[in-house]
C-alpha cells in the first residue's frame, strides 16, 4: 500500500524557484512500472496536471509549464521531486505528488500549500 | 491543451441519481480508455472514485460508476447521499503525451 508525502517549503519569493519533495512508502519507486507525477490546485480554482516521471527517467511535462518545470527521480532516497523556476504570485497552490498507471496521477498525497510571496 | 468540459454545477435530492459529463477530444477522451474521476470535499486532497473509464478502485462505493461514448465521460452517482456533496474532476490521457483535467462540477446535495 503506497503512500505519498509532499515536503517543501511554504513560503517562495517571486522570481525564486519553488522545490518540492515527494516521498514514498510502502514500496520502491523503481520497483513499479508507474508514472510520478505533480498536480497544483490554485486556491478556488481546479486542478492543473504538472507533470509526471517514469522511474526510468523519462518526463512528460505540461507544455504551459514546459520551459519552467523539472521532474527528477532518486530511487536510493525513494523520492521525486518537482522545481518550479521563476516562480511568480499565480504559481500560489496546493502542490500535490501521486502516482499512476499514466498520467494524470489516480493516487494522491494530501497536498502542500505553497505561497509566492515576497 | 484544453481542459476537459464539465458542468459547473449539479443537483439532486437523496436517493436520486445524477450524471456528470466530460466532454473532451478524439485525442483525449474520445481515444484512450484513460479516464478517471476524482472526488474532493472541502480542504481535503481529491480522492479517485473511478478509472480507467469505469474501473471502481477497492473500497469504493458500487453507487458511483463510469461510462464513456464518443468523447464524452460521464459519471453517475445512484442512491445520493448528502455524503456525496462534494467537486468532482474528471481526467483524461492525451495523444500529447500529457494529462488534462476537467474544470470541476459542484455537486448539491439537495
Amino acid at each position: 500500500h503506497l503512500q505519498l508525502q509532499e515536503s517543501g517549503p511554504g513560503l517562495v519569493k517571486p522570481s525564486e524557484t519553488l522545490s518540492l519533495t515527494c516521498t514514498v512508502s510502502g514500496g520502491s519507486i523503481s520497483g513499479r512500472s508507474y508514472y510520478w507525477g505533480w498536480i497544483r490546485q490554485s486556491p478556488g480554482k481546479g486542478l492543473e496536471w504538472i507533470g509526471s516521471i517514469f522511474y526510468t527517467g523519462s518526463t512528460y511535462y505540461n507544455p504551459s509549464l514546459k520551459s519552467r518545470v523539472t521532474i527528477s527521480v532518486d530511487t536510493s532516497k525513494n523520492q521525486f521531486s518537482l522545481k518550479l523556476s521563476s516562480v511568480t504570485a499565480a504559481d500560489t497552490a496546493v502542490y500535490y505528488c501521486g502516482f499512476g498507471d499514466v498520467f494524470p496521477p489516480d493516487y494522491w498525497g494530501q497536498g502542500t500549500l505553497v505561497t509566492v510571496s515576497s | 491543451q484544453s481542459a476537459l468540459t464539465q458542468p459547473a454545477s449539479v443537483s439532486g435530492s437523496p436517493g436520486q441519481s445524477i450524471t456528470i459529463s466530460c466532454t473532451g477530444t478524439s485525442s483525449d477522451v474520445g481515444g484512450y480508455n484513460y479516464v478517471s474521476w476524482y472526488q474532493q470535499h472541502p480542504g481535503k486532497a481529491p480522492k479517485l472514485m473511478i478509472y480507467d473509464v469505469s474501473k471502481r478502485p477497492s473500497g469504493v462505493s458500487n453507487r458511483f460508476s463510469g461510462s464513456k461514448s464518443g468523447n464524452t465521460a460521464s459519471l453517475t452517482i445512484s442512491g445520493l447521499q448528502a455524503e456525496d456533496e462534494a467537486d468532482y474532476y474528471c481526467s483524461s490521457y492525451t495523444s500529447s503525451n500529457t494529462g488534462v483535467f476537467g474544470g470541476g462540477t459542484k455537486l448539491t446535495v439537495l
